[in-house]
């Protein structure tokens, strides 16, 4: 059991926008900046979408990311077929004193 | 650019420790944390801990009483050991660098299986 909630999984055809929800509590993204990763198969993650809305260079400005409260979201807009991976999201937890992963999101392209 | 490559044996037997290294080269581990996290097949990630540069740590509360992490600097390497190990041990063990206490990881090493089994 994940302490980061993610949707298991999410599609979309090409063109399409998709959003990923990322749900947390205070200690963790009430209190801290929210990371995404982005795994394609057999892969490493890479990093997507760093402090809530930050995009490494390089990373398409299709990718945003956004965060209200105890809650995230990734955004991808124009979807293309090479978007099909996992995505996770994580935060800093102040009481596990420790980081924090979602259960991840695998995003399919119909 | 920096880069990462985990090290270590494929496969480890129950109850014994397992051990990794990771190498971080094109730049310096001064200042810097490493991180290990995991993967077993076909499911997420898990953080295993953090190592500064200095030598203090942060583990994960669920392995902290197996977890040992050290670091060498003029290798610039960093360690991880595992002890007691069983079956759900079994994962991809990848390290991944970040910068500030709350800073993002980046980058990953290309990650290692390794597999428990007798």
């Amino acid at each position: 059991q994940s302490v980061l909630t993610q949707p298991p999984s999410a599609s979309g055809t090409p063109g399409q926008r998709v959003t990923i929800s990322c749900s947390g509590s205070s200690s963790n993204i009430g209190s801290n900046t929210v990371n995404w990763y982005q795994q394609l198969p057999g892969t490493a993650p890479k990093v997507l979408i760093y402090s809530n809305n930050q995009r490494p260079s390089g990373v398409p400005d299709r990718f945003s990311g956004s965060k209200s409260g105890t809650s995230a979201s990734l955004a991808i807009s124009g979807l293309q077929s090479e978007d099909e991976a996992d995505y996770y999201c994580t935060a800093w937890d102040d009481s596990l004193n420790g980081w924090v992963f979602g259960g991840g999101t695998k995003l399919t392209v119909l | 650019q920096v880069q990462l490559q985990e090290s270590g044996p494929g496969l480890v037997k129950p109850s014994e420790t397992l051990s990794l290294t990771c190498t971080v080269s094109g730049g310096s581990i001064t200042s810097y944390y490493c991180n290990w996290i995991r993967q077993p097949a076909g499911k997420g990630l898990e953080w295993i801990g953090r190592i500064y540069s200095s030598g203090s740590t942060n583990y994960n509360p669920s392995l902290k009483s197996r977890v040992t992490m050290s670091v060498d600097t003029s290798k610039n390497q960093f360690s991880l050991n595992l002890s007691s190990v069983t079956a759900a041990d079994t994962a991809i063990y990848y390290c991944a660098r970040n910068s500030g206490y709350y800073g993002h990881f980046d980058p990953w090493g290309q990650g290692t299986l390794v597999s428990v089994s007798s």
